[in-house]
């Protein structure tokens, strides 16, 4: 698969388990963004990502920490969740800054949390 | 902060017939428009965008609208095929700041 890829893609985990969610673009761009697609709310932007650097952090939890080893690779840190954390969680790459710039949207992994 | 606000949450039309989503935002320091159309099961995925020094912008069968004024935007669907069948989502992006907000989406059906 090209563009941004996503692993898992589904994702059970109780709420004091740890997991991680990958990230993975390969199309050259210097961004890449979390963002949380929750039924009927607008998508929620988590974590941006500029040249290794997080450049935006829209106050979520800490149980939530994200990692960009480099510009083709994001993660995000799972730990000590709450069921309303149940979500889709979308990563996105861009040349940044977004204005003017495609998102690609990768499929994203469908997080439950018991 | 930015706020978005997307107006229907369901739009349901007859084949052929238009289509009209409209969106408000909060922050007059926003600049840039897109919008994004996600289909059943899949990622979203960028249709048209806007800058703040454009007034319209048309592709095809979709147009955008911007008034800066009122700080509302909308997406103009003529035309409407089954396959126009998907959510779409709108958001505002302000570069001071950064920050991208998406609208709530509008899931609209086309019926054949």
């Amino acid at each position: 698969e090209t563009g941004v890829t996503q692993t898992p893609r589904h994702l059970v985990m109780g709420m004091t388990n740890k997991k991680s969610l990958k990230c993975e673009q390969h199309l050259g761009h210097n961004a890449m963004y979390w963002y949380k697609q929750s039924a009927k709310k607008p998508l929620e932007l988590m974590f941006v990502y500029s040249l290794e650097e997080r450049v935006e952090n829209n106050s979520v939890p800490s149980r939530f920490s994200p990692e960009c080893p480099n510009s083709s690779h994001l993660f995000l840190h799972l730990h000590t969740l709450q069921p309303e954390d149940s979500a889709l969680y979308l990563c996105a790459s861009s040349q940044y800054p977004p204005e003017n710039n495609e998102q690609f949207f990768g499929p994203g992994t469908r997080l439950t949390v018991l | 902060g930015e706020n978005v606000e997307q107006h229907p949450s369901t739009l349901s039309v007859q084949e052929g017939d238009s289509a009209v989503i409209k969106c408000t935002y909060s922050d007059s320091a926003s600049n840039y428009f897109p919008w994004y159309k996600q289909e059943l099961g899949k990622r979203p995925q960028l249709i048209i965008d806007i800058r703040s020094n454009v007034g319209e912008k048309k592709d095809q069968r979709i147009a955008v609208t911007l008034n800066k004024t009122a700080k509302h935007f909308s997406l103009h669907i003529t035309e409407t095929q089954p396959e126009d069948s998907a959510v779409y989502f709108c958001a505002a992006f302000a570069t001071p700041g950064n920050d991208m907000r998406f609208g709530a989406g509008t899931r609209l059906t086309v019926k054949p």
